[in-house]
């Protein structure tokens, strides 16, 4: 079945860009849209954006200016980059895909999410 | 805070049925938009718990049941059982913020 696994540092600095990779295996990335999801310590989740297989985008209008998500048909991944990281910035991230070809949400596979902390 | 609404915790006995709203507005969840439902537990990925208002994936027990009604939707969870015990999530598609939303999330606890 699909397993989704991510991948990046887990320590970033203050100000840098964070740069994370969402590995797709037992399935092909084409027909979906796929999305990054995050969760600070101790909060809830939160969407940052999605992308579809083709390389159109969708992202959370409160990280806009800073998020680009990428995908790499040939590799069957893809990728976020967030710029000017804060300490807000600090969660676990996963990346996720919906149940149904052509959905946003009703996300059925989940990576196991990576931790990423933003501190000097 | 969240575009839905959850609250913040929710508790009952083994054996009981609690219940977790999910309240949005004539953007998302009154907009005709599907509610999904997550259970994650403690150091884990959520797990999808229902999909488009009311269904169940496979290997998920008809104790969990979805349902909506206007701007709300809500989560039952009936015959509560220790395993229960995880934070609960509702997510729809917001029209107006062109993308996806996530209530805050609601604790479950079991007395």
């Amino acid at each position: 079945q699909v397993q989704l696994q991510e991948s990046g540092p887990g320590l970033v600095k203050p100000s840098e860009t964070l740069s994370l990779t969402c590995t797709v295996s037992g399935g092909s990335i084409t027909n979906y849209y796929w999305s990054w999801i995050r969760q600070p310590p101790g909060r809830g989740l939160e969407w940052i954006g999605y992308i579809y297989y083709s390389g159109s985008t969708n992202y959370n209008p409160s990280l806009k200016s800073r998020v680009s998500i990428s995908v790499d048909t040939s590799k069957n991944l893809f990728s976020l980059k967030l710029s000017s990281v804060t300490a807000a910035d600090t969660a676990v991230y996963y990346c996720a895909r919906p149940m149904y070809r052509g959905t946003y949400g009703d996300f059925d596979i989940w990576g196991q999410g990576t931790m990423v902390t933003v501190s000097s | 805070q969240s575009v839905l609404t959850q609250p913040p915790s929710v508790s009952g006995a083994p054996g009981q049925r609690v219940s977790i709203s999910c309240t949005g507005s004539s953007s998302n969840i009154g907009a005709g938009h599907d509610v999904h439902w997550y259970q994650q537990l403690p150091g884990t990925a959520p797990k999808l718990l229902i999909y488009v208002n009311s269904n169940r994936p496979s290997g998920v027990p008809d104790r969990f049941s979805g349902s909506k009604s206007g701007t709300s939707a809500s989560l039952a969870i009936s015959g509560l059982q220790a395993e229960d015990e995880a934070d609960y999530y509702c997510q729809s598609y917001d029209s107006s913020l062109s993308g996806v939303v996530f209530g805050g999330g609601t604790k479950l606890t079991v007395l």
